[in-house]
């Protein structure tokens, strides 16, 4: 069974750029996490979708920071203007179960993003 | 507040060692803990993940418990080799939360020497 697919694997970008992540989950999972990890901290929850709808986007930087799931399947992350502050570890998870309920998180690789 | 917390942030043993790294988290009424590995600039990678009905699972030199009563899950480690460096993440799912999200601790950072 692939895992879940996430690039690119790094981004180097200037304050006031743009950038877009990109996730691919296990097939079959129905909720796709984005979480972002800060250096030294644990991931925390950026925004969440139950097939293409969004279930949490409360910790979401919505003034910068956009996310799509178009057909339930593929999801990209933008980030425009990208901040100093911004520079981390982009993480896409996928489950099976429906929000709210219980269920094993996969998670990808990763896209360690450095804002200069 | 549901807060999960890891201490200590970093710990270095000698290989061989058995060692135990701690968990603690506020509110009993979970769904399930899982404990994550993290290597340097990588994803995380699933160890174990133990049920709100269940006290522990092992798989291989792991062993993972779970006591709801007083908020803590620990994470043993048996005969500790110098492959085992790396982060090590705890995190919950609330039943509260209407997401199923997972709320970490900050991880423990974790080097056996050789």
């Amino acid at each position: 069974e692939a895992g879940v697919a996430q690039s690119p694997r790094y981004k180097i970008i200037e304050k006031r750029q743009s950038v877009a992540f990109w996730c691919n989950p296990i097939s079959g999972h129905a909720t796709l996490y984005w979480y972002q990890q800060i250096l030294g901290q644990g991931p925390k929850l950026l925004i969440q979708f139950q097939n293409n709808g969004v279930v949490d986007d409360s910790q979401l930087p919505k003034d910068r920071f956009s996310a799509e799931r178009l057909k339930g399947v593929d999801s990209t992350l933008k980030i425009q203007p990208a901040k100093l502050e911004d520079s981390a570890v982009y993480l896409c998870a996928s489950s099976f179960g429906v929000a709210g309920g219980p269920g094993e998180q996969f998670f990808g690789p990763g896209t360690r993003l450095t804002v200069l | 507040k549901q807060e999960v917390t890891q201490i200590p942030a970093a710990l270095s043993v000698p290989e061989g060692e058995n060692l135990v790294l701690n968990c603690s988290f506020t509110d009993s009424a979970i769904y399930n803990l899982q404990w994550f590995r993290q290597d340097p600039g990588k994803g995380l990678t699933s160890l174990l993940l133990i049920q709100s009905s269940q006290r522990e699972q092992t798989s291989g030199r792991l062993n993972a418990s779970l006591d709801k009563s007083s908020g803590r899950s620990t994470l043993y480690i048996a005969a500790s080799q110098p492959g085992d460096s790396a982060t090590y993440l705890c995190a919950i799912q609330w039943r509260s939360s209407n997401t199923g999200k997972l709320i970490f601790g900050q991880g423990t950072t974790l080097q056996v020497k050789p």
